[in-house]
């Protein structure tokens, strides 16, 4: 089962932009991440959020965390061609038996 | 290469067919995950070992499946009496530790024909 859906399921912007991508989940969680990947290929992790933290960055990722809300957001700064893929935002639910549940995906494109 | 690797890549099975997958997950993860993803969703949870230990099955993974990590090392997945709803792609993903990422490799993209 899905446990987070990824908000807009697809997005279009151009290279230099910025890209803003929501996950919102429905149980308790230890952490949340974010995933990226390319078509047909395996996931590559980017970052990790733990639930007592509320902001997070890695190079040109931003990403927030409202455990209150249950929502989580992606932010990617001046894009790039290569960002072109799709994004998961996974959880690790508190009592979940330490595995992700993966969302549904929002599949970026970014264009020259 | 220090990732995780899975083999076959690709599989084409006839319909009642038994298949075997394998994954070689990083040598210092204890834990180890398999998913399975179709077209436009996001990975779906199978199952997880750590070291040898088959912690969690899903509900997903009918008695037509078993997985093995025999030795706490590489694992198989295998798929008995295939049916084309099994055709996805099958990810294996390992880890050190639960607050750190997973790794995934490249996957096994079964056809059931």
């Amino acid at each position: 089962s899905q446990q987070g859906e990824e908000d807009p399921q697809a997005l279009s912007i151009q290279e230099g932009e910025n890209a803003t991508m929501n996950c919102s989940y429905k149980t308790s969680i230890n952490n949340l991440q974010w995933y990226r990947q390319n078509s047909g290929r395996g996931l590559v992790h980017l970052i990790l959020i733990r639930s007592n933290e509320r902001e997070k960055h890695s190079g040109r990722l931003r990403v927030t965390l409202d455990t209150s809300k249950k929502s989580s957001s992606l932010l990617i700064t001046a894009s790039r061609a290569a960002d072109t893929a799709s994004y998961f935002c996974a959880t690790d639910s508190t009592g979940g038996g330490n595995k992700l549940t993966f969302g549904t995906g929002t599949q970026l494109k970014v264009e020259l | 290469d220090t990732g995780v690797s899975q083999n076959p890549r690709h599989k084409i099975t006839k319909r009642g067919q038994n298949v075997t997958f394998r994954c070689d997950p990083i040598s210092e993860h204890n834990r180890l995950y398999w998913y399975r993803q179709t077209l436009g969703q996001g990975p779906e949870f199978l199952t997880y070992f750590q070291n040898e230990a088959q912690l969690e099955k899903s509900r997903l993974l009918s008695d037509r499946f078993s997985a093995e990590r025999p030795k706490g090392s590489f694992s198989t997945l295998e798929i008995q009496r295939t049916e084309q709803g099994d055709s996805a792609m099958y990810l294996c993903a390992s880890s050190a530790q639960a607050l750190y990422g997973y790794t995934f490799g490249s996957g096994t993209r079964l056809t059931v024909v």
